[in-house]
C-alpha cells in the first residue's frame, strides 16, 4: 500500500494568513493526489483533484500543487470558514489511502 | 445535482453483518462508480471498497475477506455488507461517487452525509 503522511497534523493561524499544508508519498504517485476538506460532524468535501485542479465551486484562494511524492496544498488568505481538517488521498493504485489529516484551528 | 444518503441500522451487534444502503438522486447510476468509505470515531479516513454500475467490484485488501458491495440500477442504490463485525469496524460509514479521467479512477465526490455504526452487544 501506499502511504500518505501529512505535516503537521495540526495548525495554529489567524485570519488572513497564507496557510500551507504537505502531504507525502511512499512512491511517486505521479499527479494523482486530491485534497478534501472536513468541518465537524461532516462529510469531507472535494477541494483539489489530480493535485492542482480546484474543483467547481471551491474558492480561488485555494491552490494545489507537487508531483512525484511530495504536493502542498495551500490556502492564500485564510476565512473563517476554512478553520477545518484537510485530507490528502492518493488515486495512483488502489488500495486507495489517505492521509492521517491536518487540523487547522484559529489562532 | 447528485446526492447520496446511507441508510442502516446504527447498531450491530459483534459477528454479525453489518448493512448499509446508499440511494442515489439526481442522476441516474448507470455509467458510475461508487464507493465506501469509513472513519473511526476521532479518526481518519479509510477506503473500503467501490463498484462500477455493472457490478465490477475492487476492495481494500484488509477488508477483502469480509467485504461485499452490491448495486442495483433499476432502484439506483448500492449496498455494503461487511460480516463478522468487531467493535474495530465502529465507524461512520460514508458512500461517494467516485470520479475520475478517462486513463484512471481518483476522487471521490459527492459525499452522503455518512451514518455512524456502533458494533457493540
Amino acid at each position: 500500500d501506499i502511504q500518505m503522511t501529512q505535516s503537521p497534523s495540526s495548525l495554529s493561524a489567524s485570519v488572513g494568513d497564507r496557510v500551507t499544508i504537505t502531504c507525502r508519498a511512499s512512491q511517486s504517485i505521479i499527479s494523482y493526489l486530491n485534497w478534501y476538506q472536513q468541518k465537524p460532524g461532516k462529510a469531507p468535501k472535494l477541494l483539489i483533484y489530480t493535485a492542482s485542479s480546484l474543483q467547481s465551486g471551491v474558492p480561488s484562494r485555494f491552490s494545489g500543487s507537487g508531483s512525484g511524492t511530495d504536493f502542498t496544498l495551500t490556502i492564500s488568505s485564510l476565512q473563517p470558514e476554512d478553520f477545518a481538517a484537510y485530507y490528502c488521498q492518493q488515486s495512483y493504485s488502489t488500495p486507495f489511502t489517505f492521509g492521517q489529516g491536518t487540523k487547522l484551528e484559529i489562532k | 445535482q447528485v446526492q447520496l444518503q446511507e441508510s442502516g441500522p446504527g447498531l450491530v451487534k459483534p459477528s454479525e453483518t453489518l448493512s448499509l444502503t446508499c440511494t442515489v438522486s439526481g442522476g441516474s447510476i448507470s455509467s458510475y462508480y461508487l464507493g465506501w468509505i469509513r472513519q473511526p470515531p476521532g479518526k481518519g479516513l479509510d477506503w473500503i471498497g467501490y463498484i462500477y454500475y455493472s457490478g465490477t467490484t475492487n476492495y481494500n485488501p484488509s477488508l477483502k475477506s469480509r467485504v461485499t458491495i452490491s448495486v442495483d440500477t433499476s432502484k439506483n442504490q448500492f449496498s455494503l455488507k461487511l460480516s463478522s463485525v468487531t467493535a474495530a469496524d465502529t465507524a461512520v460509514y460514508y458512500c461517494a461517487r467516485l470520479r475520475g479521467t478517462s486513463s484512471s479512477l481518483g476522487w471521490f465526490d459527492p459525499w452522503g452525509q455518512g451514518t455512524l455504526v456502533t458494533v457493540s452487544s
